[in-house]
């Protein structure tokens, strides 16, 4: 069974520091990884999506990165604004139809 | 941009009712899903549907669960009877392929 986590829980940081979110997984066998943003009692934004044979993955500010073989990514967000303040969620699609979620990681950008 | 609806954003019912939870996927989109997330836990796989017949399930999706295709465009789940413990946000999800999923803004189910 897929276990994904998500390191840290939480994280605050001043306006315009770079944000670094990590997400790990049990089983390296997967399709693709995909990062979302969910902001209170909403719904689930696609950020980026990664496919298994890629390394890196780039959208503006963010930019998501894959180490299949030792079950990691990386989502990077750079010079972070107050509008980044959201819950960030990691999810791993392995070889099967459904999508494994972390707990995600809570971002607060102070301005 | 096309998108993932649901219908209702807030659903209130009593213990033992049934409630459908409706989503309308993306046109041309051919596999469908259902989350829930209960408050404060995980994202998690409820069920998948493809070509009008479920694809997959978690243990989760018991018995008193069904989803349906019933007109080519909108997508339920159905809970027969529901507990205190249905209550969570239900997301439906839909792709074109087996790769990038499209999520709908969820239905907030409160079970009292």
């Amino acid at each position: 069974k897929q276990e994904v986590t998500q390191i840290p829980a939480a994280l605050s940081v001043p306006e315009g520091e770079n944000l670094v979110l990590n997400c790990s997984f049990t089983d390296s066998a997967i399709y693709n990884l995909q990062w979302f943003r969910q902001d209170p009692g909403k719904g689930l934004t696609s950020l980026l999506l990664i496919q298994s044979s890629q390394r890196e993955q780039t959208s503006g500010r963010l930019n998501a990165s894959l180490d299949k073989s030792s079950g990691r990514s990386t989502l990077y967000i750079a010079a972070s604004q107050p509008g980044d303040s959201a819950t960030y969620l990691c999810a791993v699609r392995s070889n099967d139809y459904k999508l494994s979620f972390g707990a995600g990681t809570t971002v607060t950008v102070r301005a | 941009e096309p998108e993932v609806t649901q219908t209702p954003s807030h659903q209130v019912t009593q213990m033992g009712q049934e409630v459908i939870l409706r989503c309308v996927p993306i046109s041309n989109h051919l596999y469908f899903y259902w989350y829930r997330q209960i408050l404060g836990q995980k994202v998690e796989f409820l069920v998948s549907f493809y070509n009008n017949e479920i694809s997959e399930k978690s243990e989760i999706f018991d018995d008193q669960f069904s989803v349906e295709r019933p007109d080519g465009s909108n997508f339920t789940l159905k809970i027969r009877s529901t507990k205190l413990e249905d209550s969570a946000m239900y997301f439906c999800a839909s792709s074109l392929d087996v790769y990038e999923q499209y999520f709908g803004p969820g239905t907030r189910l409160t079970v009292t």
